[in-house]
């Protein structure tokens, strides 16, 4: 099965930092890594899809970048809504498996 | 827009077998190319596949799951199943039912999700 590596695996910033969270995958997938966003309580939210491209919906603030086995997501001028668990999602290679998370703290 | 939504007991005894349905609603389950995911998560860790089926009733399952997985349509219902057998205490988690399209198979959106505990 495709590993995906997650770093770091929590972070603590301030409001309007940019932060980035990277993902890493133990076999190139091309382009088919998405993120999740997850608060607490709640079912995960697709952010961002086959790498790059933005779901509906989501704030312009998020962005990803990457292909093949290293991608990044980022988040530009953090606000406080965005306290939660990131994780990354390839769908490339069945079974489909998620990385181990990145919690992100707001100050 | 679809929504998911899943039910079931939420006390399982050891070594008997974890039953969970997931409704869906605003969308015929056996309409357009998707797929029908059953995905967990155990208290404070990260997100499992445990597999998924299509319209056709085609499924898929995690290997590390597969000899104690059946994923199903019921389709009179607009519902799909998940049925786990032999569960021990590492089977307690939230599950996450969701709908995955053909092109891509991400899973979205996904249900509330439901805390199912294996525990006598």
């Amino acid at each position: 099965e495709v590993v995906l590596t997650q770093s770091p695996d929590f972070q603590s910033v301030t409001p309007k930092e940019k932060i980035t969270i990277t993902c890493r995958a133990s076999q190139s997938i091309g382009s088919s890594l998405h993120w999740y966003q997850q608060k607490s309580g709640q079912s995960p939210k697709l952010l961002i899809k086959f790498a790059s491209q933005s779901f509906s919906g989501v704030p312009s603030r998020f962005s990803g970048s990457g292909s093949g086995t290293d991608f990044t997501l980022t988040i530009n001028s953090l606000e406080a809504e965005d306290a939660a668990t990131y994780y990354c999602h390839q769908s490339g290679v069945l079974p489909l498996t998620f990385g181990g998370g990145t919690k992100v703290e707001i100050k | 827009q679809v929504q998911l939504q899943e039910s079931g007991p939420r006390l399982v005894q050891p070594s008997q077998t974890l039953s969970l349905n997931c409704t869906v609603s605003g969308g015929s389950i056996t309409s357009g190319s998707y797929y029908w995911n059953w995905l967990r998560q155990p208290a404070g860790r990260g997100l499992e596949w445990i597999g998924r089926i299509d319209t056709s009733g085609s499924t898929n399952y995690n290997p590390s799951l597969k000899s104690r997985v059946t994923i199903s349509l019921e389709k009179s219902k607009n519902q799909f199943s998940l049925k786990l057998g032999s569960v021990t205490a590492a089977d307690t988690a939230v599950y996450y039912c969701a709908r995955g399209r053909s092109s891509g198979w991400y899973p979205d959106p996904w249900g509330q999700g439901t805390l199912v505990t294996v525990s006598s």
